[in-house]
């Protein structure tokens, strides 16, 4: 069956400093892979999604960035945090060529930025 | 502008209840709609896709309606365990790969 793993769970970082949220996907090759993120009381906000190694498309203008470095992989940076990006970041995939609107979500991760 | 609104954004009920919570999507040509649950402090679990109008899905208590233009989610005698954010979305125009999600929907369910 097919698993998806993010982590850090919770992190509390200072403006200003570097930012690493990785996220792996088992059982299951070639997913499209998503970030997205979650505001209090707000819906999703698409940030980056690949649908290969290497392939990313950038959503949403802002001082984040995102790799997907091995087919399962895919990883969300920031070189200098700002207090706007606190939030619930969320790894998803879908199977590629899918059309269900079907997307399998990590557990998030809880980034506040102080 | 595509946009996806849901409603209300919260709902009390008592156990065995029912309501209806709605999902309104505006993007030219509809494509599907999809319902997610999310639990507090979770990623959201996939529930349903509607594709056409008058198409009905279940799953347990939780029935999901797709008109021209909106969705509905009918909670039939719901339990608390049914207490959860309840999401819609739809794909952008930039296709499956850009879902525009709703705020959603924050359900409590009371015994």
């Amino acid at each position: 069956s097919q698993t998806i793993h993010q982590w850090p769970a919770t992190l509390v970082q200072p403006v200003g400093s570097p930012l690493s949220l990785e996220c792996t996907v088992e059982g299951t090759s070639n997913p499209n892979l998503y970030w997205y993120r979650q505001a209090a009381g707000r819906g999703l906000q698409l940030l980056f999604y690949s649908v290969g190694i290497g392939q990313i498309s950038s959503e949403v203008p802002q001082n984040l960035s995102a790799s997907r470095p091995q087919d399962r992989q895919f990883i969300l940076s920031s070189k200098k945090l700002l207090l706007s990006d606190s939030g619930f970041y969320l790894c998803a995939w879908s199977a590629r060529g899918g059309a269900t609107g079907e997307l399998f979500f990590g557990e998030g991760s809880r980034l506040t930025v102080l | 502008e595509d946009q996806v609104t849901q409603s209300p954004e919260a709902l009390r009920l008592q156990e065995g209840e029912s309501s209806s919570l709605n999902c309104s999507y505006t993007v030219s040509g509809l494509r599907g709609l999809f319902w997610y649950r999310q639990d507090p402090g979770k990623g959201p679990e996939f529930l349903f896709t509607l594709y056409s109008a008058g198409e009905e899905k279940e799953k347990e208590r939780l029935k999901a309606t797709l008109t021209k233009k909106e969705s509905f989610l009918h909670i039939t005698a719901p339990k608390p365990e049914d207490s959860a954010t309840y999401l819609c979305a739809g794909p952008s125009s930039g296709g499956y790969n850009k879902l525009i999600f709703g705020a959603g929907t924050r359900l409590a369910v009371h015994p």
